[in-house]
């Protein structure tokens, strides 16, 4: 597609109930990102993607918190046992490739809201 | 660990005015900064990539100035206008695999 697309752009959960999340990077994009922007706070990187290499999952909060990308396109964030201090809007980037020189596309974001 | 830093955290500027918003980094061995423009409740719109090899990148009313010795940089609107109410992200990207994101800075521009 012409842009990186995120689904559902809205999700209300109970507590203690799992989640996934979507993301369709731009076609050809090697590298993929997840951040988090809880309300009133900067964005939190979670999880880096880049073409077959083993992700790079430094910013998981949790163990409850999760990710795959399949095929090196469509990733899915998935989190388990939601508590609600993981209300927030988690927004998907992705980037041609591995080369720095490049700048990073975001989504629309998933607000996911725990109640 | 890098850390970003994004002066004045908001600002109310009367339609028209020349404004200018500063971010500062504390590793300058940067890839490129990137400004973004955030509006409520969406995603990123990605203004200006500034490689780290150049000092500014310009698009229309914007400008975008980079001293990476210094660790600075500074985005300049021009004859503002209350469509530019939003969110202004800096984010800097440099050794590893993470960009690395200020706290923001949030306009209003008045009518």
């Amino acid at each position: 597609g012409a842009g990186v697309s995120q689904s559902p752009s809205n999700k209300v959960t109970e507590k203690g109930k799992d989640v996934e999340l979507r993301c369709d990077p731009i076609s050809g994009h090697t590298a993929l990102y997840w951040y988090r922007q809880s309300l009133g706070q900067g964005l939190e990187f979670l999880i880096y993607f880049q073409g077959n290499s083993a992700p790079d999952k430094s910013g998981l909060p949790s163990d409850r918190f999760s990710a795959e990308r399949t095929g090196g396109s469509v990733s899915t964030l998935t989190i388990q046992r939601t508590q609600q201090e993981d209300s927030a809007v988690y927004l998907c980037a992705s980037s041609p490739g591995q080369r720095p020189n490049y700048g990073y596309t975001f989504g629309s974001g998933t607000r996911l809201t725990v109640v | 660990k890098q850390e970003v830093t994004q002066i004045p955290a908001a600002l109310s500027v009367p339609e028209g005015e020349n404004l200018v918003l500063n971010c500062s980094f504390t590793d300058s061995a940067i890839y490129n900064l990137q400004w973004f423009r955030q509006d409520p409740g969406k995603g990123l719109t990605s203004l200006l990539l500034i490689q780290s090899s150049q000092r500014e990148q310009t698009s229309g009313r914007l400008n975008a100035s980079l001293d990476k010795s210094s660790g600075r940089s500074t985005l300049y609107i021009a004859a503002s206008q209350p469509g530019d109410s939003a969110t202004y992200l800096c984010a800097v990207h440099n050794a590893g695999n993470m960009l690395t994101f200020g706290g923001g800075t949030r306009l209003m521009v008045k009518p």
